[in-house]
């Protein structure tokens, strides 16, 4: 089944620097979709991106998405402490809501 | 507090027992979703309900799991006889089901196995 898979596994960076995650996936999609957990809590929608589109921002957020390459990246500019958290990419491939998740990114913002 | 609300947060069952887990769904959301998730793991598609129907249950376990989403009240995910194995976070989304939307995602029940 549809898996993303999420490279680097874990991320440490110091406040201000940038953050960028990348997501692989194995067959055509109907849209990838970029959430943040932090410990102990559900995920937060963060970004989703159709298979038309190349880039999207929100914020200081910017997602791109290459089909031809089935992967995605999510940028995550000026970071903050805040922004601590596991980030995850899932892929809904045909439409029909059911979403398959990688195994997650852990970023660590040093104050 | 309009979001999608689990509970119970946490719950402690001994192997054998039964675990009933709640999800009420983001006001206006009438499809929903859940979901495992293992430590140190990303989250496992279990199955996806709408009012009184199951639209997808791929993801669930054949034996032991159930779940129903009725016309009134919340969705139930229901595990019999639970085991060692059961032990994870369970997480309860809502969408308004139409495509291209995001999930909103409740807090998870952690459900730990003595």
């Amino acid at each position: 089944s549809q898996q993303g898979e999420e490279d680097p596994q874990a991320l440490s960076i110091q406040e201000g620097e940038n953050a960028t995650m990348n997501c692989s996936y194995k067959t055509s999609i109907n849209n990838l979709q970029w959430y943040r957990q932090n410990s102990g809590r559900g995920l937060v929608h963060l970004i989703l991106i159709r298979s038309n589109e190349r880039e999207k921002h929100s914020g200081r957020l910017r997602v791109t998405l290459d089909t031809s390459k089935k992967s995605s990246s999510l940028l995550i500019t000026a970071s903050r402490a805040a922004d601590t958290a596991s980030y995850f990419c899932a892929t809904d491939a045909r439409g029909n809501n059911r979403l398959a998740f990688g195994k997650g990114n852990q970023v660590v913002v040093i104050p | 507090n309009a979001g999608v609300m689990q509970n119970p947060r946490h719950l402690v069952r001994r192997r054998g027992q039964e675990a009933r887990l709640r999800c009420s769904p983001m006001k206006g959301h009438s499809h929903v979703y859940w979901y495992r998730q293992l430590p140190e793991e990303g989250l496992k598609f279990m199955v996806y309900l709408q009012k009184e129907n199951i639209i997808d249950e791929s993801g669930m376990p054949k034996e032991r799991f159930s779940a129903e989403f009725p016309k009134e009240g919340p969705s139930i995910l229901r595990i019999q006889q639970v085991v060692r194995g059961d032990s994870a976070a369970y997480f309860c989304a809502s969408s308004p089901g139409t495509p291209n939307q995001p999930q909103h995602f409740g807090d998870g029940t952690r459900l730990s196995i003595l």
